[in-house]
């Protein structure tokens, strides 16, 4: 079941430079999307979400953009920085639905090089 | 920053033994979920919990496994008789409420089935 999908399993960024982490998804049903981000023995901690009726949320460093049409959503971290380096999870849920369990990728993980 | 606490953070059990996992959840918190990763593979949906009863629940979450609010500030997962396949990191997830609102993760407890 591959209703979200992080096709770059890993991404190496320099220092100060913009990431972008992308995540694509196939049920048309998900209008609540979440970038959770997680270190090694800890659990995932959320980072930003975007509902359906926005195309861009933005918080410090970090934005998502949601394209509708294409089934895409992008973080942008800027400036990158060393505490950075983690994996970044996609997820979405139907925010309408009775329980809005959330359905997760399987993750990219972001390196910040000096 | 109130958070979701998890205890054991790490379990070890025999195959066919019962296991409770706890977790407390952040304090104003109304829906209350559990989620695994297995070693390698994508976090997973199990259960989610609302007004004392199951909201929904994953193909995963069998008869093995139930969940229970004892009182008002814990929320337990269950799985009466352990298999193998069980080893997994557990997570626990609360929220305010369901709609655009994200799920707020613990650090996880590792259980291990010998």
């Amino acid at each position: 079941d591959q209703q979200v999908k992080q096709n770059s399993p890993s991404l190496s960024v320099q220092e100060g430079r913009i990431s972008i982490l992308n995540c694509d998804y196939t049920n048309s049903m998900f209008d609540y999307f979440l970038w959770y981000k997680k270190y090694p023995a800890e659990g995932p901690t959320f980072l930003i979400s975007i509902s359906s009726i926005k195309d861009k949320n933005e918080d410090g460093r970090f934005t998502v953009f949601l394209n509708k049409s294409a089934k895409h959503l992008s973080l942008h971290i800027v400036p990158s920085q060393p505490g950075d380096s983690a994996v970044y999870f996609c997820a979405a849920s139907e925010a309408y639905s009775s329980a809005s369990k959330i359905i997760f990728g399987s993750g990219t993980r972001l390196s910040i090089r000096p | 920053e109130p958070e979701v606490t998890q205890t054991p953070s790490h379990q070890v059990t025999q195959m066919g033994q019962e296991v409770i996992l706890r977790c407390v959840p952040i304090s104003n918190h109304l829906y209350f979920y559990w989620y695994r990763q297995i070693l390698g593979q994508k976090v997973e949906f199990l259960v989610s919990f609302y007004n004392n009863e199951i909201s929904e629940k994953s193909e995963i979450f069998d008869d093995q496994f139930s969940v229970e609010r004892p009182d008002g500030s814990n929320f337990t997962l269950k799985i009466r008789s352990t298999k193998l396949e069980d080893s997994a990191m557990y997570f626990c997830a609360s929220s305010v409420g369901t709609v655009n609102q994200p799920q707020h993760f613990g650090d996880g407890t590792r259980l291990s089935i010998l």
